[in-house]
């Protein structure tokens, strides 16, 4: 079975980093295009990013854009999210998700909470 | 930017048929993929490329496209229908959109 864990979110001061990381199991996660999405409270599905396969190529939302950024680890099967300059409004569940086609997500990770605030 | 609109809310009795629509505010309109989200879990994709449905989707679930709106339709709805079902597209740029959310209320 096919599945994605997140993990690393947790309770961070505005102005702070956090490292998310989804590790890939029944799957190869440097041979897929990925994506982050994220929820805020009680708000709607937001796309933060994407990293092409074999990791060449990030995409980043503008809401993000400068401040976060993707790596792999390959021999962990492991995608991470690098977080800088945190904000309240980053606020949110942090889904990663496999893309398909460079159209639509799969697979979905189960989430990692991530709260901002003094 | 590219967005896409669907109504807050929808209500429907069991049994009945739910419909709930995706606007896109520009043409051409891309592809659009739909997801259902359950309280405090992970989204689902229920319908890829406007109305191809994954395996594992109960038949009741189907996709349509007409002009620059998408149209989910949940056909005799069960109780563990309800959610929040969420339309989502990719624009020209690799980019992706998801669209605003409809809670769809079992009565």
């Amino acid at each position: 079975e096919v599945q994605l864990l997140e993990s690393g979110g947790g309770l961070v001061q505005p102005g702070g980093s956090l490292r998310l990381s989804c590790a890939g199991s029944g799957i190869i996660l440097n041979n897929y295009a990925m994506s982050w999405v994220r929820q805020g409270p009680g708000k709607g599905l937001e796309w933060v990013s994407s990293v092409h396969s074999g990791g060449s190529y990030s995409d980043y939302a503008d809401s993000v854009r400068g401040r976060f950024t993707h790596s792999r680890d390959n021999s962990k099967n492991t995608l991470f999210l690098q977080m800088n300059g945190l904000r309240a409004e980053d606020t949110a569940i942090y889904y990663c998700a496999k893309v398909v086609a460079g159209l639509y997500f799969d697979i979905w990770g189960q989430g990692t909470l991530v709260s901002v605030s003094s | 930017s590219y967005e896409l609109t669907q109504p807050p809310s929808v209500s429907v009795s069991p049994g009945q048929t739910a419909r709930i629509t995706c606007s896109a505010d520009a043409l051409p309109k891309q592809l659009v993929h739909w997801y259902q989200q359950k309280a405090g879990q992970a989204p689902v994709v229920v319908i890829y490329k406007d109305s191809q449905r994954p395996s594992g989707i109960p038949e009741r679930f189907s996709g349509s496209s007409s002009g620059t709106t998408v149209t989910l339709t949940i056909s005799g709805v069960q109780p563990e229908d309800e959610a929040d079902y969420y339309c989502q597209s990719a624009d020209s740029s690799g980019t992706y959109v998801f669209g605003t959310g409809t809670k769809v209320t079992v009565l």
